[in-house]
């Protein structure tokens, strides 16, 4: 099974701030990787697909950038609506695997 | 609009079992894959299952192989997970997405989810 390890898992910031999440998965997975964010209470918020495209409708302070193994999800400037936690995923292989999150709270 | 509406969800009893339902609509539920997820109080997420769009092909996760299964119903456009001798580790919100293949790669959308708690 592919592991997918995110870090950090705790992340305290100030609005404005950029902030760097990364996720390594413990074999190549090329770019079959997505970023979620998730909100206590709501469904996962697709931001981020094939390692690097942003959905429709995400704002652009959301990036994400790898290939193979390791993998970066950048806020270029954190605002109050993205305190949440960010999870990774891969889609190459079965079973599929999701990092284990990185919560951003207010500092 | 595309609407995945995950219902079924309920308290129950260990070793007890359950239907959950996901009904969409939107799209051409017959040409789709579709997965369930699921998020217990404090974890993280947990992929469970996947079927084919014509139901041909199934994987399962560990945890759940064995005790849940998976269907479909195209004609009614809607997703079904059997929870089997039910566990209070289970006790989670269980999402269905459907899966779209494009630009080279996977992209999912997401239900609303439904609670299940498994407690004594």
């Amino acid at each position: 099974d592919i592991q997918l390890t995110q870090s950090p898992s705790f992340l305290s910031a100030s609005v404005a701030d950029r902030v760097t999440i990364t996720c390594r998965a413990s074999q190549g997975i090329t770019t079959y990787l997505a970023w979620y964010q998730k909100k206590p209470g709501k469904a996962p918020k697709l931001l981020i697909y094939g390692a690097s495209t942003l959905q429709s409708g995400v704002p652009s302070r959301f990036s994400g950038s790898g290939s193979g193994t390791e993998f970066t999800l950048t806020i270029s400037s954190l605002q109050p609506e993205d305190f949440a936690t960010y999870y990774c995923q891969q889609l190459h292989s079965y079973p599929l695997t999701f990092g284990g999150g990185t919560k951003v709270e207010i500092k | 609009e595309v609407q995945l509406v995950e219902s079924g969800g309920s308290p129950v009893q260990p070793g007890q079992s359950l239907r959950l339902s996901c009904v969409t609509s939107g799209f051409a539920f017959s040409s789709y894959s579709m997965h369930w997820v699921r998020q217990g109080p404090g974890k993280g997420l947990e992929w469970l299952s996947y079927v084919s769009s014509d139901s041909s092909t199934m994987y399962y996760a560990a945890s759940v192989k064995g005790r849940f299964i998976i269907s479909r119903d195209n004609a009614k456009k809607s997703l079904y997970l059997q929870l089997n001798g039910l566990r209070a580790e289970d006790t989670a919100v269980y999402y269905c997405a459907r899966e779209i293949f494009g630009s080279g790669t996977y992209i999912w959308q997401w239900g609303q989810g439904t609670l299940v708690t498994v407690s004594s």
